[in-house]
């Protein structure tokens, strides 16, 4: 299995840009989240789905959409990019039955808005 | 709402010390505790969990933690550390009420020196 993979692996965009980040899983996982990492200040959650066709927000989601048409792919949207977006994004999954609750990431996307 | 409080942002250690990461958290319900590494310019990889049982848990490359419902703490520590094991160390909490969501400390960053 390859487990979460996310492209692209770095990105600079213009401010104004749009772009989307992709995030798949094989691990048949219901929930997917999506998160950022800024330096100090650990990850915040954007958005997250606890399966296909239902997504909600965390706890930082302005600026940014989503969508969940499968259970592998929650790919992450910017509409409109500002520099405050500069981040590193990452994408993790876990399984939907009762366990554990473990967190599986995928190796993150770096991002620059400028 | 469950909070995570990491108390320090870096720690210096020489090869083959022992160290403490230090991890507190707050939470009116019954939690599941977890550490985190990232390596450089890698995503997140669980070293280790607490869900319920013994409150020593031991996990990979030698790290444990030790879940102190009184102190309402779980600090992570291994015996003697090698420069591979430089890297930052995310604590997180899912607490009872949320099903769907970790909330992480801001991180500890571990530099082994030589």
């Amino acid at each position: 299995n390859a487990g979460v993979t996310q492209t692209p692996k770095f990105r600079i965009l213009k401010i104004g840009q749009s772009m989307t980040l992709q995030c798949t899983q094989d691990m048949n996982h219901n929930y997917m989240y999506w998160y950022r990492q800024d330096p100090g200040m650990g990850l915040k959650l954007i958005y997250y789905s606890v399966g296909a066709g239902i997504t909600d927000k965390g706890e930082v989601p302005n600026g940014y959409n989503v969508s969940r048409s499968t259970t592998e792919d929650f790919p992450l949207r910017l509409e409109l990019a500002a520099p405050s977006q500069t981040s590193v994004y990452f994408c993790a999954s876990r399984p939907g039955t009762s366990g554990s609750y473990e967190q599986y990431f995928g190796p993150g996307t770096r991002l620059t808005v400028t | 709402a469950q909070s995570v409080t990491q108390l320090d942002s870096q720690v210096p250690v020489f090869e083959e010390a022992p160290v403490e990461l230090r991890c507190n958290y707050s939470s009116s319900v019954s939690v599941y505790l977890f550490w985190y590494v990232q390596y450089p310019n890698q995503g997140l990889q669980l070293l280790l969990k607490y869900l319920s049982g013994s409150t020593l848990v031991k996990g990979i490359n030698g790290f444990e933690a030790e879940f102190n419902k009184s102190q309402t703490s779980f600090h992570l520590r291994k015996p003697s550390v090698h420069i591979s094991d430089t890297a930052e160390y995310f604590c997180a909490v899912r607490s009872g009420g949320s099903n769907y969501k970790l909330t992480f400390g801001k991180g500890t960053l571990l530099t082994v020196n030589p």
